[in-house]
């Protein structure tokens, strides 16, 4: 079964605790996307790969690290340093930036 | 620096009706043009590129590069159109190559 998986669906974790969020794809795309979404700010980028070993800061990347090491993976760690973690994380590939994006089912991260 | 802006949070219109949702961009160069749908408990995912030229679900959309917008319109709201409606812009060739960025959305109510 082809497509974009993220996993977990929901995560809940302490304050000062480092998380990361899965993305894997088979569609083999060679660029993937992480994104936030927040009630009426729409999706903001905060990290994205156009190949692999290589990614580049989106627009709201401070807090936040990623890793490119397969083509099919593109983690998502969220570091105690992002103020506000608590939100839903999307995550998309596509072939290139000419071309449409995939979107995975999402993560909602909650830290308490 | 691409920057995507649709200016109606919400849209609320009848059956039948004609709907423009609105979408304005800054890039400096061409850009390609994406609008994406999220139906309730799905995926987003595509609705139609500016690069098709096609009409999906009656949608169609029109780049307007001296009044930098690519609003969407369909000529007859179905009730099955509800939904959340992004613009994204994606940059393919600039210096930030591949980036795909997404406006704030708007939220398509079509009542009976």
């Amino acid at each position: 079964d082809g497509g974009i998986t993220q996993s977990p669906k929901y995560l809940f974790r302490k304050e000062g605790q480092n998380v990361t969020l899965s993305c894997e794809q088979n569609l083999n795309h060679d660029a993937m996307y992480w994104y936030r979404q927040d009630p009426g700010q729409g999706l903001r980028l905060i990290y994205y790969s156009q190949i692999v070993n290589d990614f580049q800061k989106g627009d709201i990347a401070e807090g936040y690290s990623v890793s490119r090491e397969k083509k099919e993976s593109f983690p998502l760690t969220v570091t105690s340093a992002q103020k506000n973690p608590t939100a839903f994380y999307l995550c998309a590939s596509s072939p290139g930036p000419w071309t449409e994006a995939f979107f995975g089912q999402g993560t909602r991260l909650t830290v308490v | 620096a691409q920057r995507v802006t649709q200016p109606e949070k919400l849209l609320s219109v009848f059956k039948g009706a004609p709907v423009e949702l609105k979408c304005n961009y800054s890039y400096s160069g061409s850009p390609e043009l994406f609008w994406y749908v999220q139906y309730s408990r799905q995926r987003l995912q595509l609705l139609l590129r500016h690069i098709s030229r096609e009409s999906i679900k009656g949608f169609t959309a029109d780049l307007n590069k001296g009044e930098t917008s690519f609003h969407l319109k369909k000529p007859f709201a179905q009730e099955e159109d509800s939904a959340m409606y992004y613009c994204a812009l994606s940059d393919p060739g600039g210096t930030s190559y591949g980036k795909l960025t997404f406006g704030q959305g708007t939220i398509l109510t079509v009542h009976p």
